[in-house]
């Protein structure tokens, strides 16, 4: 166990809608990432936050957004779904001046 | 740009057996790697890193080995369980923490 919680576990959504995935950390684990894992491949970083700031950024349209809580929380938000989003949604976190990112269970979204 | 790639999409190994996993990396500007195991419905597992300064590094009956002459990474797995059946990836870091991962290596323990 990472300590990393994500929620829901699955959703189905229909193209055009709106979708917020939800995060929860490990207690100091400042740090805070995202990742798109569609079936078969391996995760792709969609952007990091790190004291509730946007740290760092893939190759993800602006549709793509999040947000940090000071609790230690996150969120991400994707607009305009298109049926390409069906994927795992993986969050990870690290402590303070680490590199280790510890993974949460992922969300799996389907776009219909 | 960067890539990170894994020679073998399957490997399928005898329970007992020394498992091999090759990834290769193409920015020599990375310092920082990681291999994840990741089973099925879950998400990756730390199994082991190591830092660019380091040619191996070893943990419980996982070593990992770096070669930077040809951008190389390795996870070898001493005496393969049926539990080690999963999907492994060797994850390269940047400056900024940003993780970049190959796309996996499914292994199988045969009983």
């Amino acid at each position: 166990e990472t300590g990393v919680t994500q929620s829901p576990t699955h959703l189905i959504k229909t193209r055009g809608q709106q979708v917020t995935l939800r995060c929860s950390s490990q207690s100091g684990h400042n740090t805070v990432s995202w990742y798109q894992q569609a079936l078969g491949q391996g995760p792709q970083f969609i952007f990091q936050y790190y004291r509730e700031e946007e740290n760092g950024r893939g190759n993800f349209p602006p549709r793509f957004s999040g947000l940090q809580f000071p609790n230690y929380s996150s969120e991400l938000n994707v607009n305009a779904l298109e049926l390409d989003d069906s994927a795992l949604y993986l969050c990870a976190s690290s402590l303070p001046d680490t590199d280790t990112q510890y993974f949460g269970p992922g969300t799996r979204l389907t776009v219909l | 740009g960067e890539s990170v790639g894994l020679h073998l999409p399957t490997l399928s190994v005898q329970e007992g057996d020394n498992s091999i996993i090759n990834c290769a990396y193409s920015n020599s500007a990375s310092d920082y790697f990681i291999w994840y195991k990741q089973e099925s419905g879950k998400g990756p597992q730390f199994i082991i890193d190591i830092r660019s300064n380091m040619d191996k590094r070893q943990g419980q009956r996982v070593t990992v080995l770096l070669n930077k002459t040809v951008k190389h990474l390795s996870l070898q797995i001493a005496a393969t369980q049926p539990g080690d059946s999963a999907v492994y990836f060797c994850a390269e870091i940047h400056t900024g923490n940003q993780f970049y991962f190959g796309t996996g290596t499914s292994l199988t323990v045969i009983p």
